[in-house]
């Protein structure tokens, strides 16, 4: 089944800096990747997500990158805020697959 | 309008003990997933329903666990014979279509806790 290493487990980044997550999966079929955001004691809420044919995607301060040659992508938060503070997890899954196969987390802490 | 939601959000059990797990999913999705998530892990896949059929079973850990959504709604995960090793949070997640690419909503998980 799919492997999904996520990196670092734990992130600590001043405020207005920038933070980046890097997951690496290990099943060449996968092809939808998303990144959930969990805080404490709450649901994960997805945050944003990738497809297989694109390569780049941002949504306002948040964006994901993809290389699929190299079988990994990455999550890239910028200005950060307090709020940001949180859990994230990256996760993939193949078209022939339902199941998400979630990343270990990282723990982002954004110093005031 | 409401999101996923579970009960009970707690639930401590002493070894042995059988549980009961609901989730209501967003009303008309077809899609429904059960996940567990151990302390400071991402989330595993336990089971798949689409509607009331159960399509994907295989990250159940033993047959002490069933799940069933009867009417192509809500849904109950049931374990048996309760183990401290089945302390977890479990996540329950719908997605309004079948399209294996859908978003994932998910619930606010149950806290099981096993003495």
């Amino acid at each position: 089944g799919e492997n999904v290493e996520q990196h670092p487990s734990t992130l600590s980044v001043q405020e207005g800096d920038s933070a980046v997550i890097k997951c690496t999966y290990s099943d060449s079929a996968s092809n939808y990747f998303p990144w959930y955001k969990q805080e404490l004691g709450k649901r994960p809420q997805l945050i944003i997500d990738i497809r297989s044919n694109v390569g780049e995607k941002k949504d306002q301060r948040i964006a994901v990158t993809l290389n699929k040659t190299a079988k990994h992508f990455s999550l890239h938060i910028t200005e950060t805020q307090p709020e940001d503070s949180a859990v994230y997890f990256c996760a993939a899954s193949r078209s022939n697959d339902y199941k998400l196969s979630f990343g270990a987390g990282t723990t982002v802490t954004v110093r005031a | 309008g409401a999101g996923v939601s579970q009960s009970p959000r707690y639930k401590v059990a002493k070894r042995g003990q059988d549980v009961a797990l609901r989730c209501d999913p967003i009303s008309g999705h077809v899609s429904l997933f059960w996940y567990q998530q151990a302390l400071g892990q991402g989330p595993e896949f336990l089971t798949y329903f689409q509607n009331e059929a159960q399509l994907d079973k295989s990250g159940l850990p033993s047959d002490r666990f069933f799940a069933e959504r009867p009417e192509g709604s809500v849904s109950t995960l049931k374990i048996q014979r309760t183990q401290q090793e089945d302390s977890a949070v479990y996540l329950c997640a719908s997605s309004l279509g079948t399209g294996l690419t859908d978003t994932q909503y998910f619930g606010p998980g149950t806290r099981l806790t096993v003495l």
